[in-house]
């Protein structure tokens, strides 16, 4: 019940493709569900958040898509670029404690 | 401002060590948590210390244990060390709870 199930594990989007990230959870107590981008030999850096009252939210290229009755959630990048290839992760808590995060996605964005 | 510091950031210990990993958190943060990340794998919660205080613990063995200094630095502490724990150590601060996570860049642990 703890988990986040995240998918697919890699992808390859050419320059200006929408690569998406799907996620889905179990725990219905969960509120905070954040996206977290990591570079090699980087740490894992907030992309972007969104809690469960809300269906979509944008913060420039990225969009959270949020399905709460699915108990599924998505990142979608647009005009992706070369700069935007890294490890994606999709995570869920509750309150923003102890922060479950998925196994990744490796994203690579051809030239 | 600097972010989350984290020291050391490379070692290599051998099975049945002990080893200390520090943290920094941002000047004024006052929460630090600490992830265990696995080669491929996503960050796993190990421990978050809010005003020195433990305040959640993740499931790992009583072998991994944490404090937080009136600074608000802090140590995880491994014992006995099994080849398993070869992982990137993280630690996040955040200036309240709950509240925004800013990761540092780890410390490597390789365990032969």
């Amino acid at each position: 019940q703890q988990q986040v199930k995240q998918s697919p594990q890699s992808l390859i989007v050419q320059k200006g493709g929408i690569p998406i990230i799907n996620c889905a959870y179990e725990n219905t107590a969960f509120d905070y569900f954040p996206w977290y981008q990591q570079f090699p030999g980087k740490g894992p850096a907030l992309l972007i958040a969104i809690r469960p009252d809300v269906s979509e939210k944008k913060e420039g290229r990225f969009t959270i898509s949020f399905n709460k009755s699915a108990k599924q959630f998505s990142l979608h990048i647009m005009d992706s670029q070369p700069g935007d290839s890294a490890t994606y992760f999709c995570a869920a808590s509750i309150e923003g404690d102890k922060i479950i995060f998925g196994k990744g996605t490796r994203l690579h964005i051809l030239p | 401002d600097a972010g989350v510091t984290q020291s050391p950031t490379h070692l290599i210990k051998t099975r049945g060590q002990h080893v200390t990993l520090r943290c920094s958190p941002i000047s004024g943060h006052k929460s630090v948590s600490w992830y265990q990340q696995v080669l491929g794998q996503g960050p796993q919660f190990i421990f978050q210390y809010y005003e020195k205080e433990e305040r959640g613990r993740g499931n790992f063995p009583d072998r991994f244990s944490a404090r937080q200094f009136p600074n608000y630095s802090s140590e995880l502490n491994v014992n006995a060390l099994l080849l398993g724990d070869s992982a990137l150590y993280l630690c996040a601060s955040s200036a309240r709870v709950p509240g925004e996570l800013f990761f540092g860049e780890g410390s490597r642990l390789t365990v032969l």
